[in-house]
Parts: structure tokens; sequence; C-alpha cells
């Protein structure tokens, strides 16, 4: 089954500077990759999503990029707000969706 | 985005006693829903997947005795943990998709925090 893997863990950084996370996917097949944000006790929120036709996409201060040959896609968020801080968590998905272990980003002001 | 909700938002039950929980599509009819537990800290797990009117598929590991899955309407999925325990303790979240295809988007609902005495 597909396989996703999230880096860093643990992300930390100025307001106003750039955050990126990275995920990596096992199964090719895969065409779909959602990204989550989940503030503390709330469901997680979609906040941007890539299918594999596309190799990048932006919506405001946020991008994701997708490299399929590589089989990794990324997140960045540009001129990062406190408001930006929470756990975010990559997916990828085939017949159903798998997750990444979350990154939990600090913005601090 | 679409709207999902869930019903209740917290609930403390004591051991033995079984708990149920409603997931709700509020502005489309989802085809397929979707249960995830989620531990403190730790990423989301699909426990199983629902399609309207059938039975539903259930992830490896996960009792489907133990949790009872019922997909009755478009709109509507509930998941009740039998004769709970504390190690049922978890935040159970549900997501609902518009179609029954692969790679559809999910929205997820607010969760719902358990807690078994």
């Amino acid at each position: 089954g597909e396989n996703v893997e999230q880096h860093p863990s643990t992300l930390s950084v100025q307001e106003g500077d750039s955050a990126v996370i990275k995920c990596t996917y096992s199964d090719s097949a895969s065409n779909y990759f959602p990204w989550y944000k989940q503030e503390l006790g709330k469901g997680p929120q979609l906040i941007i999503d890539i299918r594999s036709n596309v190799g990048e996409k932006k919506d405001q201060r946020i991008a994701v990029t997708l490299n399929k040959t590589a089989k990794h896609f990324s997140l960045h968020i540009t001129e990062t707000q406190p408001e930006d801080s929470a756990v975010y968590f990559c997916a990828a998905s085939i017949n159903d969706m798998r997750f990444g272990a979350g990154t939990r980003l600090t913005v601090k002001p | 985005g679409a709207v999902v909700s869930q019903h209740p938002s917290r609930v403390i039950c004591k051991s033995g006693t079984s708990v149920k929980i409603e997931c709700r599509s509020l502005d489309f009819q989802a085809t397929t829903m979707f249960w995830y537990r989620q531990f403190p800290k730790q990423s989301l797990m699909l426990m199983a997947t629902s399609n309207e009117g059938s039975k539903a598929t259930y992830e490896q590991g996960v009792e489907k005795d133990k949790f009872l899955i019922n997909h009755a309407s478009l709109t509507l999925s509930t998941l009740t943990v039998t004769s709970a325990h504390p190690e049922d303790s978890s935040f159970y979240i549900c997501s609902a998709q518009w179609g029954g295809s692969p790679g559809e988007t999910q929205y997820f609902g607010p969760g719902t925090r358990l807690l078994v005495l």
C-alpha cells in the first residue's frame, strides 16, 4: 500500500519568513495530493491540493509543487504569520488517502 | 469549501457503555464517508470507509463488531463504539467525499473527543 513520509516533524520560523514542508510517497499510481492544516482540538482543513497532471499550484501565500518522477511534493508558505501556526499534514491518494505523520509549524512573532 | 459536522464534539462515558457519533455533510451529498482515529500528537489513522447503502470496509486491525458504522443516507454516517474501554479514548474524525472515485477531495468534520473512564 501507499506510504507517505513527511519532514520535518517540527518547524519553527520567524514571522515573515518562508516555511517549506516536504513529503515523499511510495506508490507511483497516486494521483491526488492534498495538504491539510489542523489546529489544536479541531478537524483538518484542506488548504491546497494538487493532482498528478500538474507540477505546481499556488493560492496567495501557499504553493504546492509536485515531482512525479522523484515521487515527492512540497508545501511552501511565504510571509508566514502567527496564525499559520498549526500541524500540517500531507496526503497521497490512489484508492484511499494516506497521511504523513504531520509537521508542527510554529511562527514566532 | 464543503461543510461537515460532527456530533457530539466531546463525550465522556463509563467503561462498558456504547457511544454513537454522527457525521453529517451539510451542503453536499456524500457518496463516501471515512472514519479516522487520531491519538495525541499522531497522524490520522483510517478506520473504515463507508459508502451509502452498503457495508463499511474496515482497515486491518479495526474490529468491525466494536466499531459499528452505518451510512444510511447521503448526508449522514454514524460510528458506534460498542462496549467502550479506556483504550478507546481518542479523537474520532469523519470526512466526507462527494464522489466515489479515488482522488476526490475529502472534507473533514471538526472531530469528536471521546474519553472513556
